[in-house]
């Protein structure tokens, strides 16, 4: 069974940092495209940025809102994928999802709370 | 950036009903197109993706069209589980983005 798991969230000051993390079972993150997608509090879905697969390259993009101070990577050993973000403000507040192949496959969600 | 644009934002419906949602894009996108249904305090589901193939397991009541700036998903015969926003998404060229939702509610 496909499972993915977001862990990391929590509560942080404009201007700090957090790493989540999405842990996947049921399939190898290193063959597919990975993506993280946010929703603020009874808003819509924002697309944040995405890690390809290694065969082709393990590229990343990412949304303008979050382009320089967010990064994705990946972590073969663990089957995860990391979403290190700094420089974190108010407006960053959100439900971060990932999603896997081709946007299939979603984790629960973890909770980012930016408060000052 | 490709903008999306979807219509109606919510709209109020009853079970058997026939309902159309519009999603346009502000460039072309081909056919590059995923359309997503999330139900409160759930993530989203993939429901349709290539702008009209059926996501495995989805019911035949949704179906969806459209190709280049245009399209469509319909759900011929709204169903109670059906109640939910719906979200396209294009995937032709970077940053992703999403329309911003249709809200289907109960009339």
């Amino acid at each position: 069974e496909v499972q993915l798991v977001e862990s990391g969230g929590g509560l942080v000051q404009p201007g700090g940092s957090l790493r989540l993390s999405c842990a996947a079972s049921g399939f190898t993150v290193s063959d597919h495209y990975m993506d993280w997608v946010r929703q603020a509090p009874g808003k819509g879905l924002e697309w944040v940025g995405r890690i390809t697969r290694k065969t082709d390259g393990d590229t990343t993009e990412y949304a303008a809102s979050v382009k320089d101070r967010f990064t994705i990577s990946r972590d073969e050993s663990k089957n995860s994928v990391h979403l290190q973000m700094h420089s974190l403000a108010t407006e960053d507040t959100a439900l971060y999802y990932c999603a896997g192949r081709g946007f299939v496959d979603w984790g629960q969600g973890t909770l980012v709370t930016v408060f000052s | 950036d490709i903008q999306m644009t979807q219509s109606p934002s919510s709209l109020s419906a009853s079970v058997g009903d026939r309902v159309t949602i519009t999603c346009r894009a502000s460039q072309g996108i081909r056919n590059d197109l995923v359309w997503f249904q999330q139900r409160p305090g759930r993530a989203p589901q993939r429901l349709i993706h290539g702008a009209s193939t059926l996501h495995s397991g989805v019911p035949s009541r949704f179906s969806g069209s459209g190709s280049g700036t245009e399209f469509t998903l319909i759900i011929s015969s709204l169903q109670p589980e059906d109640f939910a926003t719906y979200y396209c998404l294009q995937y032709n060229a970077y940053p992703r983005t999403f329309g911003g939702g249709t809200k289907v509610e109960i009339k």
